[in-house]
């Protein structure tokens, strides 16, 4: 039963500290998206990887925030430094270029005291 | 930019049909999606439909959409409390790279 997952599940941590979340997507999936949740907000797109390559990062804060795919089975999010108002449940999910379907992981939900 | 809006709430009585309105705004839109959202959990992918269909059916799911309005909607047949949970409507489009644009979120209600 092919799934995307992600790790840790739940990350509590304090101001200033660094944040690594990861994610495996589907084998075989070339795409990438990673995706904050908030109760104000929504779901906002942070980044979208294509065959590795980031396809479009603009909905990502770049002071804080990086993301990158070291190789096809794993993509990281990373916030260096966090703050308290990156407290969200963060998604991952992959798909082919231009399927239709696309899957999510469970999220890792973070809390920045 | 792309736009994806949905109503934010609905209560049904269990057994009862439900439907699910969204609307949208991008005219290249591929595929129309929807996702269920059940509490503390991921996005489960529900159903989807190309653009250039107008329904498709899914056991108790059917899905309509109306191009000319940009209007898709959800139907859930005979709902159970099981179905209580939030429902994402999203779209794509190769215009835009495929990435998936989401509504807030319908939250549905279901009452024994």
């Amino acid at each position: 039963d092919a799934r995307v997952t992600q790790t840790p599940r739940d990350k509590v941590t304090e101001m200033g500290q660094e944040v690594t979340m990861r994610c495996q997507p589907i084998l075989g999936h070339n795409t990438v998206f990673w995706y904050r949740q908030t109760m104000m907000q929504g779901l906002e797109l942070l980044a979208y990887f294509r065959n590795r390559a980031p396809l479009d990062d603009s909905g990502m804060p770049k002071d804080r925030f990086s993301a990158e795919m070291p190789d096809a089975t794993l993509a990281t999010l990373k916030i260096q430094p966090s703050e308290p108002r990156d407290s969200a449940v963060y998604f991952c999910a992959s798909g082919l270029v231009a399927g239709a379907e696309k899957f999510f992981g469970p999220g890792t939900r973070l809390t920045v005291l | 930019g792309e736009d994806v809006e949905q109503s934010l709430f609905l209560s049904v009585r269990e057994g009862d049909s439900s439907v699910i309105n969204c609307t949208y705004t991008d005219s290249s839109s591929t595929y129309l999606y929807w996702y269920k959202q059940e509490p503390g959990a991921g996005l489960q992918l529900l159903t989807y439909i190309f653009s250039n269909m107008d329904m498709k059916q899914d056991q108790r799911l059917t899905v309509l959409l109306n191009k000319k309005d940009k209007h898709l909607s959800l139907r859930i047949a005979d709902t159970q409390t099981g179905d209580s949970a939030i429902y994402f409507c999203a779209e794509s489009s190769m215009d835009s790279s495929y990435k998936l644009i989401f509504g807030s979120g319908t939250r549905l209600l279901v009452r024994p």
